[in-house]
C-alpha cells in the first residue's frame, strides 16, 4: 500500500466547474505539499502546509491531520488548470523539507 | 538566476556509460535536492544538499550513484555504468533554507535521460 494515495487519478471537467482532488497519507507528517505539473514537465509548488487551510487566487488547499487527509481545490476551473497535481508529505520534523514521499498524481483535463 | 537550470535537458546514452546530470539553484538558495520521476512512477526523492555537505543521501538508490554541490551552488548528479532501469526525468530542486514552511521548493525543468 502506498503511504500516500491521490483521488482520482484521472479528472475530466467543463470549463467552470469546482474541482476537488484529495489525498490521503498514512504517516506522521510534518508538512504536505501540493504540486503542479504541467505537460513538458515543469513542476511548480502549489501549496506547503501543515495545518488548516490556504488560498491563492482560484486554488484552496486544506488539510485535516486527525484524518490524515488533504483536499486541493479549484475554483472556476480553466483550460489552463489542465495538468498533473501531486501531493506529497514530507515526514517527521527532522531532517531536510526535500525529503518526500509523493503520491503518484492527479491528471486533471479542463475542457472550455 | 531567474529559476533553477538544469542541464541537459534531454541526454541519451548507452547501458554502461557514465553520465553526468547538472543544476543550478537559484542564487542564494542554500539547500538543493535531487528526485527522480520514471515511466509510469511517481517522483522519489534521491539527495539533499544543504551548503556543500549532503546531510540526506537516503534515496540514492545504488553506489552507481553519486552526487557533489561546490561553492553552495551548482550540484552534479554522476551515475555510473548506466543501466537500463535508469532512464527517467531527474528533477532538481532548491529552497532559500532547508526547513520550514516559509522557504517553497523551486524546481527546475528536468533532464531526461535515456539509457539504450
Amino acid at each position: 500500500k502506498n503511504e500516500v494515495e491521490q483521488s482520482p487519478q484521472n479528472l475530466t471537467a467543463q470549463e467552470g466547474e469546482f474541482i476537488t482532488i484529495n489525498c490521503s497519507y498514512s504517516v506522521g507528517i510534518s508538512a504536505l505539499h501540493w504540486l503542479q505539473q504541467h505537460p513538458g514537465g515543469g513542476i511548480v509548488s502549489l501549496f506547503m502546509l501543515s495545518s488548516g487551510k490556504k488560498k491563492h487566487g482560484r486554488l484552496i488547499a486544506t488539510i485535516n491531520i486527525q484524518e490524515k487527509h488533504s483536499s486541493l481545490h479549484i475554483t472556476a476551473s480553466h483550460p489552463r488548470d489542465s495538468a498533473v497535481y501531486i501531493c506529497a508529505v514530507r515526514t517527521g520534523y527532522g531532517g531536510s523539507q526535500g525529503n518526500l514521499i509523493f503520491g503518484k498524481g492527479t491528471k486533471l483535463s479542463v475542457k472550455p | 538566476g531567474a529559476g533553477v537550470s538544469q542541464s541537459p535537458s534531454n541526454k541519451v546514452t548507452e547501458k554502461g556509460k557514465d553520465v553526468e546530470l547538472r543544476c543550478d539553484p537559484i542564487s542564494g538558495h542554500t539547500a538543493l535536492y535531487w528526485y527522480r520521476q520514471s515511466l509510469g512512477q511517481g517522483l522519489e526523492f534521491l539527495i539533499y544538499f544543504q551548503g556543500n555537505s549532503a546531510p540526506d543521501k537516503s534515496g540514492l538508490p545504488s553506489d552507481r550513484f553519486s552526487a557533489e554541490r561546490t561553492g553552495g551552488s551548482v550540484s552534479t548528479l554522476t551515475i555510473q555504468r548506466t543501466q537500463q532501469e535508469d532512464s527517467a526525468v531527474y528533477l532538481c530542486a532548491s529552497s532559500s533554507t532547508g526547513g520550514g514552511l516559509q522557504s517553497p521548493l523551486h524546481f527546475g525543468n528536468g533532464t531526461r535521460l535515456t539509457v539504450t
